[in-house]
């Protein structure tokens, strides 16, 4: 079956620093992977995705790569703001058009 | 600008009512979803529906109904089955394809009194 694995949180940072936030998938065939945002008492927001093996997605600084060999679609940010502070979901969309499935989110809190 | 709409944003439901969340989408997209978000789970998957007049059950259905007479509109009913309903309640749409992404409105928070 389908499944998103996540780090589980909260992580919390200083202003500068580097971020990761781990996401593995279990899927059958080749899905697509997203990473959503949502900040307090929103919706969720879509900030990158790829959708194939290798692809590498990227916005506002933000970047993960498709890798298909360790099933992971690890976030990455070089140096996170305090407006960065939010939770985020990796997600995958399997064989059933449309239908995503996600991880548990990771809470993530930015200090200045 | 389009997009999608949910209302209320906060909604009250007593014992034993059922209460109705509305989702409007003006994407002209063919498919939406519900979800239910609770603290530490993530999203989980109500229903969904990938053309007017048809839809699937999801992950966590019982106590839950829906019907997609537009294309437009998918409303979610929490009936009084649903033993647990304090949740954030989340729709979306999307056009349907697994390399596209879903489209969320801001939710709406049911409390019960």
């Amino acid at each position: 079956g389908n499944s998103v694995t996540q780090m589980e949180g909260p992580v919390t940072l200083s202003e500068e620093a580097f971020l990761t936030i781990n996401c593995t998938y279990t899927a059958t065939g080749y899905p697509s992977l997203f990473w959503y945002v949502q900040y307090p008492g929103e919706g969720l927001q879509l900030l990158l995705k790829a959708t194939k093996a290798d692809d590498k997605g990227s916005n506002k600084g933000f970047e993960a790569t498709y890798r298909k060999e360790t099933t992971s679609f690890h976030l990455e940010k070089g140096s996170v703001q305090v407006s960065d502070s939010a939770v985020y979901f990796c997600a995958l969309a399997g064989s059933t058009l449309g239908r995503l499935y996600f991880g548990r989110g990771t809470q993530l809190t930015v200090w200045p | 600008d389009g997009g999608i709409t949910q209302s209320p944003k906060y909604l009250f439901r007593k014992e034993g009512q059922n209460v109705t969340l509305s989702c409007e989408q003006n994407l002209n997209h063919d498919a939406m979803y519900w979800y239910r978000q609770d603290p530490g789970q993530g999203l989980r998957l109500i229903y969904y529906s990938q053309i007017v007049n048809d839809f699937q059950k999801g992950d966590i259905a019982e106590g839950y109904s829906v019907s997609r007479e537009k294309k437009e509109s998918f409303p979610l009913t929490v009936t009084s089955a649903q033993k647990n309903p304090t949740a954030f309640y989340l729709c979306a749409s999307s056009i349907g394809a697994r390399d596209q992404p879903q489209h969320f409105g801001d939710g709406t928070r049911l409390s019960i009194l």
